[in-house]
């Protein structure tokens, strides 16, 4: 089975200044996609940013990167010139790779998510 | 294109009731997951349909259930509600041509009293 862990339940950080979430995952699996999504107070849940775990580069987004640690089973998220849309919880989620119709396959298992506030 | 809708976005049920919610995916996109949020348990996979065949299944009872169309629309439906049931459910859409990304909806809020 799959677990995601965030262990930051809460975060703040100064608007423009850089801010990183971290996410620990534990699998058997060797070919899966790694995702953070965030959550805004309208409860939308959107796309951040998605890894491919059998890529070594790291993903990057405008401002939002990650750090990908597949060894260590780490990929922390990095926003980078925080504004006051980054505002929202932030869930690391896995996915392992599948084909059409393989048992868990297609499956989100999410982290407990992390509250981030920007503050002005 | 338009994104995944959900209807109703918000419901009040009592206690032994049925409900069906209802997702329209992404146009172009065949696979359709249901997904529970609760503050106890957090984001929790209900079930996901690909080509009107329900493919994968959390660990959930026999009274929610789905159903995916031909036009990949899905409902889902839960039986005799319960107080615990109450829950945000995202429905989120993929294109499936293996492992895709999901694109969520914006969720119905059920409240069971």
């Amino acid at each position: 089975a799959q677990t995601v862990t965030q262990s930051q339940p809460e975060m703040s950080v100064q608007e423009a200044e850089t801010v990183t979430l971290s996410c620990t995952y534990d699998t058997s699996e060797n070919n899966y996609y790694l995702f953070w999504y965030k959550q805004p107070p309208s409860r939308q849940m959107i796309l951040v940013i998605r890894q491919e775990a059998y890529k070594q580069q790291n993903a990057t987004e405008n401002r939002f990167s990650v750090n990908f640690q597949k060894a260590a089973k780490s990929f922390s998220l990095k926003i980078s010139d925080s504004q006051l849309g980054d505002t929202a919880m932030y869930f690391c989620a896995f996915m392992k790779h599948g084909s059409v119709g393989q048992t868990g396959a297609n499956n989100l298992f999410f982290g407990t998510g992390t509250r981030l506030t920007v503050i002005p | 294109k338009a994104g995944v809708t959900q209807t109703p976005r918000y419901l009040i049920k009592t206690r032994g009731q049925q409900v069906t919610l209802s997702c329209s995916p992404i146009s172009g996109h065949r696979s359709v997951s249901w997904y529970q949020q609760t503050p106890g348990q957090g984001l929790q996979f209900l079930f996901e349909y690909f080509s009107e065949t329900q493919r994968n299944k959390g660990n959930f009872p026999g009274r929610f259930s789905g159903r995916q169309f031909s036009n990949s629309r899905s409902e889902m439906n839960v039986s005799t509600l319960e107080l615990g049931d109450s829950a945000l459910y995202l429905c989120a859409s993929s294109p499936y041509r293996q492992t895709d990304t999901q694109y969520f909806g914006p969720g119905t809020r059920l409240t069971v009293l």
